[in-house]
């Protein structure tokens, strides 16, 4: 089935490293993304991975796949406030639907 | 303007009211999405456009109806909603739809209360 988790909340000191995760069920898709939503915004693709990539980086973002224990995770490091928002990871079906998961707010404390 | 935007921001019906959502990209897209975000579910796709053909409905009650006469509008009409239906409405285009790694680019999203 098509299912993704993510944890709901997770709060950081600013300038500490953020790591938020996501495991979804079905690995036949070939690509995975992460996308961050503001307040009152729509949601902005941050970045994205192939599914034959381990890892990729991308300034200050950096996103970890294991496809053995179809984990995602996205690390932000320097983590400002601005970085607060709620990000979804996402992947796309074989339909080329996009799923996504419910969602980690994260909050950046100064 | 620039990328893809909503009107209304916010609207409260009733749930005897017609109300319509209007979406507009300025992105020269072809692919053209409505997604309901509710607290209690995650992102749901609703509607997928491609070409101004509908190609998805992916099981929505029939008082959604959705419209898109061209590339650039898509429009979500709305009729004897009920307070369930109250969530934030986002629309997004992409480039073509069904196509692997393709980027939706998401609208603001209108907020709907059905009272």
């Amino acid at each position: 089935g098509e299912d993704v988790e993510q944890s709901l909340f997770l709060s950081v000191r600013e300038g500490d490293s953020s790591v938020i995760n996501c495991t979804y069920t079905d690995s036949s898709s070939t690509y995975l993304y992460w996308y961050k939503q503001e307040p009152g915004a729509g949601l902005q693709l941050l970045t994205y991975i192939f599914s034959n990539m381990d890892m990729k980086q991308d300034q200050r973002l950096t996103v970890l796949l294991n496809k053995k224990d179809k984990h995602l995770s996205l690390r932000i490091a320097d983590t400002q406030t601005g970085d607060s928002a709620i990000y979804f990871c996402a992947w796309m079906d074989s339909s080329y639907k996009l799923i996504f998961g419910s969602g980690t707010r994260l909050l950046v404390r100064p | 303007e620039t990328g893809v935007t909503q009107t209304p921001r916010h609207l409260v019906m009733g749930m005897t009211n017609k109300k319509s959502l209007k979406c507009e990209q300025h992105l020269g897209h072809n692919a053209m999405y409505w997604y309901k975000q509710s607290a209690k579910k995650p992102l749901e796709l609703m509607f997928v456009y491609n070409f101004k053909e509908q190609t998805e409905n992916n099981s929505v009650p029939s008082r959604f109806s959705p419209e898109c006469p061209n590339s650039s509008h898509l429009f979500l009409h709305l009729h004897t909603l009920q307070p369930e239906d109250s969530a934030l409405y986002l629309c997004a285009s992409s480039q073509v739809a069904n196509l692997p790694g393709n980027e939706q680019f998401f609208g603001p999203g209108t907020r709907l209360t059905v009272l």
